[in-house]
């Protein structure tokens, strides 16, 4: 079965500083792995996905995530936190093979502080 | 082109009503899935369809039902609502079910309410 974890139910971070947030997975074979963004009332908005390739993917609005196949992880990261970013992130996992739904995380709220 | 389309936005029902839900996807998808959102439980899949037919679909009881139209349009109805029916239910589209790596798109949501 397929799940994914995100471990901090809240994270804070001081405008211009980095960010994380964090993601773990579980699923059997290969996964193909994405970040979803919500702000309040909205439905969630894309901002990245791994498939195959380069373990860093670079995604909407200057976050990346890097995608380490022995940890089972799939942390979001930003350089340079905006107060803008603070919103609800979803980490999800679908299996690769066919017809596997997407699983997501329970959320990550970041708060940017001005 | 236009975005995935749910409609209405906001819904108030009362316990043992039933309710239907709309969702038109993006043009040229052909899949549609359907997720309720709640605090505390998190985004929970409910059904996906294609072609009209059901590919998939989650731990929800009976009272929970959808369909597909032939130009891709979905509905989920939700008969004899309970109180614990109140949450944000998503519609995603993408193009196919077997297109795994496209993802989702997905609608801003219907919030029903259940009083």
């Amino acid at each position: 079965a397929q799940s994914v974890a995100q471990p901090e139910d809240q994270v804070n971070v001081a405008e211009g500083n980095p960010l994380t947030v964090k993601c773990t997975y579980s699923v059997s074979g290969n996964p193909y792995l994405f970040w979803y963004v919500q702000y309040p009332n909205r439905g969630l908005q894309f901002l990245l996905k791994y498939i195959t390739g380069d373990n860093l993917v670079k995604g909407s609005y200057g976050f990346e995530a890097e995608f380490n196949k022995s940890q089972t992880s799939f942390h979001l990261k930003k350089p340079s936190a905006l107060v803008s970013d603070s919103a609800l992130y979803f980490c999800a996992v679908r299996a690769t093979n066919y017809g596997q739904n997407f699983v997501f995380g329970p959320g990550t709220r970041l708060s940017v502080l001005p | 082109k236009a975005g995935v389309t749910q409609t209405p936005r906001y819904l108030i029902k009362t316990r043992g009503q039933q309710v239907t839900l709309s969702c038109s996807p993006i043009s040229g998808h052909r899949s549609v899935s359907w997720y309720q959102q709640t605090p505390g439980q998190g985004l929970q899949f409910l059904f996906e369809y294609f072609s009209e037919t059901q590919r998939n679909k989650g731990n929800f009881p009976g009272r929970f039902s959808g369909r597909q139209f032939s130009n891709s349009r979905s509905e989920m109805n939700v008969s004899t609502l309970e109180l614990g029916d109140s949450a944000l239910y998503l519609c995603a589209s993408s193009l196919a079910p077997g297109t795994l790596n496209y993802g989702y798109t997905f609608g801003s949501g219907t919030r029903l309410t259940v009083v």
